[in-house]
């Protein structure tokens, strides 16, 4: 089946250092969405791109669809200790309006102050 | 105010009980999903429902039910079957939206903590 695999497992970095993870596919993706999971919590919808190249931002965070929709990004500029938590992407399997979601492995972003 | 509720927070059970976990949502949303998650390993989808007495078998189906009598409701049942239960589980819900390509957001439970000994 469909797959999403995620890039890295793990990150840590010093606070006011910048991360990305990646998402990539074998086949090509009708959307991507975003979520943030936090220490303890559970996972929250931070966007969802749909268009070949497009680039969305949510202040220090900046959000890639390849050109190939078959590739995702996010990138945190200048990252603080509120950024800590678990970055997923997630991707319809099939049909959005009717397909399963399936998630990447996440990465784990560890920020030290 | 709206939103997925899942009970109980905590669920501790010895090996060889079924068991269910609760997941009512009043967002009059269409569709639920049934995710397991282990460390390491991210958000595996065990079950979803598109409507009512309906549902589908995710990757990881084998040893779980599921039953959609109710549109708020989408109950897990955790049976003897599934061979390592222990899990932090997560019901999430979301709004079809007919006729349109794009997908809507996925809206979470805050989670049961399973543990069989």
């Amino acid at each position: 089946g469909q797959q999403v695999m995620q890039i890295p497992q793990y990150q840590h970095v010093q606070e006011g250092e910048d991360f990305t993870t990646y998402c990539n596919s074998s086949t090509t993706l009708s959307n991507i969405q975003w979520y943030k999971q936090r220490p303890g919590g559970h996972p929250v919808f931070l966007i969802q791109l749909v268009k070949s190249g497009e680039v969305k931002k949510q202040k220090r965070l900046t959000f890639q669809f390849g050109e190939a929709k078959k590739n995702s990004s996010l990138h945190i500029t200048a990252t603080q200790t509120t950024d800590v938590g678990t970055y997923f992407c997630a991707a319809f399997h099939g049909s959005s309006n009717t397909g399963k979601l399936i998630f990447g492995q996440g990465t784990t972003l560890q920020v030290k102050p | 105010d709206g939103g997925i509720t899942q009970s109980p927070k905590y669920l501790f059970r010895k090996e060889g009980q079924n068991v269910t976990l609760s997941c009512e949502q009043n967002l009059n949303h269409d569709a639920m999903y049934w995710y397991r998650q282990d460390p390491g390993q991210g958000l595996r989808l065990i079950y979803y429902s598109q409507i009512v007495n309906d549902f589908q078998k995710g990757d990881i189906a084998e040893g779980y039910s599921v039953s959609r009598e109710k549109k708020e409701s989408f109950p897990l049942t955790v049976t003897s079957a599934q061979k390592n239960p222990t899990a932090f589980y997560l019901c999430a819900s979301r709004k079809l939206a007919n006729g349109l390509i794009l997908g809507s957001p996925l809206h979470f439970g805050n989670g049961t903590r399973l543990t069989v000994t």
